[in-house]
């Protein structure tokens, strides 16, 4: 109950092409839900985050679908730049033994061919 | 600049060796914790703190030992007792607005 499944593995686009990415949990406590950008040799950094009681965030290109009901969300990357091929990883946050912990996702690869 | 400082960026660890991961914050966070990242797992808990002088184990403790007695300070001992140590370490602060993490630390056993 506190995975976080997310999906596709590796992602492969084109310049300017769009870029999505799922992810699916289970327990409904997580209130948080934050997606992170790795480049190799790098720690993760926030690139945008969700609360369940909005549907959609968009900040610049980047852009989160929330579905509540479905327990699944998704991240779109439009106009894809080769400078956006990275690791992403989505994330939700549970409390846990009265501490909030982040339980992320497997990872996508995504490569932006110019 | 407020950030994470982890030492060293690479790591070799001999067989039956500990190692000791250095894990600096002067954001002034009260929590801080420390992740394992293996291709294709994402990042896996391994220990947490709130505050100063308490931790808390994570998902993958076993093998590790952690202290916290100073705020800014988190330092990761990995013990022989961990068997399949090769991976790329991450710490990581939390505030309000959300976590932190450092560059990283590869270990590799030889």
């Amino acid at each position: 109950q506190q995975q976080v499944k997310q999906s596709p593995q590796s992602l492969i686009v084109q310049k300017g092409g769009i870029s999505i990415i799922n992810c699916a949990y289970e327990n409904t406590a997580f209130d948080y839900f934050p997606w992170y950008q790795q480049f190799p040799g790098k720690g993760p950094a926030l690139l945008i985050a969700i609360r369940p009681d909005v549907s959609e965030k968009k900040e610049g290109r980047f852009t989160i679908s929330f579905n509540k009901s479905a327990k699944q969300f998704s991240l779109h990357i439009m106009d894809s730049q080769p400078g956006d091929s990275a690791t992403y990883f989505c994330a939700a946050k549970a409390l846990s033994g009265g501490y909030n912990k982040l339980i992320f996702g497997a990872g996508t690869r995504l490569a932006v061919h110019p | 600049d407020g950030g994470i400082t982890q030492s060293p960026k690479y790591l070799f660890r001999k067989e039956g060796q500990n190692v000791t991961l250095s894990c600096e914050q002067n954001l002034n966070h009260d929590a801080m914790y420390w992740y394992r990242q293996d291709p294709g797992q994402g990042l896996r808990l391994i220990y947490y703190s709130q505050i100063v002088n308490d931790f808390q184990k994570g998902d993958i403790a076993e093998g590790y030992s952690v202290s916290r007695e100073k705020k800014e300070s988190f330092p990761l001992t990995v013990t022989s007792a961990q068997k399949n140590p090769t991976a790329f370490y991450l710490c990581a602060s939390k505030d309000i607005d959300g976590y932190t993490f450092g560059s990283g630390t590869r270990l590799t056993v030889v």
